[in-house]
């Protein structure tokens, strides 16, 4: 049973550019979220998605970022225009149900350069 | 204030010391998680604790609700175990949003 799979590890986008995150959950899993580590920071959350549809987004950024999970295949973190200070670590986990009855289980992040 | 403290920010051990990392929250919570971020950037959940005490291996995690705190402790600590690890809780109201501690930086030495 392959774990939450995370790709690209890293990625090097210049200013004003898109950057695709793809996050593939952990089989039999239905709930993603995607966190955030700015360097030397700790993590916050971002979005938290089930099959098909955006439960919370309270801690997405009003512009420029989008999330989604569709019926068929990963989800995916959007980033468009990217500037400086969207170089982070992105980091997907999913779970097999809510948070207060068990595990999360995390990818090993992408990390976002931007020139 | 942060919601999440967590103390001491970074913690030299030598091999084989007992190790204790100690979380303090101000919100109510309906579950807490112990994550270990490896030096490479890679996170594993260590616990979910909601309420008393769970064991795995040398690491051992409790919680106090009344008192909003809680400590993860490594027995016989190994250099292997030198990490970040994070303490992180879902509040009350929400079944999604956990909110992040900045971590405790643990080198263990020979």
């Amino acid at each position: 049973n392959a774990g939450v799979m995370q790709n690209p590890r890293h990625l090097v986008r210049r200013r004003g550019q898109e950057a695709r995150l793809r996050c593939s959950p952990m089989k039999g899993h239905s709930h993603v979220y995607w966190y955030r580590q700015l360097p030397e920071e700790g993590l916050k959350f971002m979005v938290y998605l089930q099959k098909e549809n955006i439960i919370d987004e309270s801690g997405m950024p009003k512009e420029r970022f989008s999330a989604e999970f569709p019926k068929e295949g990963p989800s995916i973190l959007r980033i468009q225009q990217v500037v400086r200070g969207d170089s982070a670590a992105y980091f997907c986990a999913s779970s097999p149900g809510i948070l207060n009855t068990g595990e999360l289980f995390f990818g090993e992040g992408s990390r976002l350069t931007v020139l | 204030k942060n919601e999440v403290e967590q103390s001491p920010q970074n913690l030299t051990a030598q091999e084989g010391e007992f190790i204790t990392i100690n979380c303090s929250y101000s919100v109510g919570i309906s579950a807490l998680h112990w994550l270990q971020q490896h030096p490479g950037g890679g996170i594993v959940s260590l616990f979910m604790l909601s309420s008393g005490k769970k064991k795995h291996g040398r690491l051992i995690a409790t919680i106090n609700i009344q008192e909003k705190h809680s400590s993860l402790h490594i027995t016989a600590s190994h250099p292997r175990d030198s990490a970040v690890y994070i303490c992180a809780v879902l509040n009350t109201g929400t079944a999604s949003k956990l909110t992040f501690g900045t971590g405790t930086r643990l080198q263990v030495t020979l």
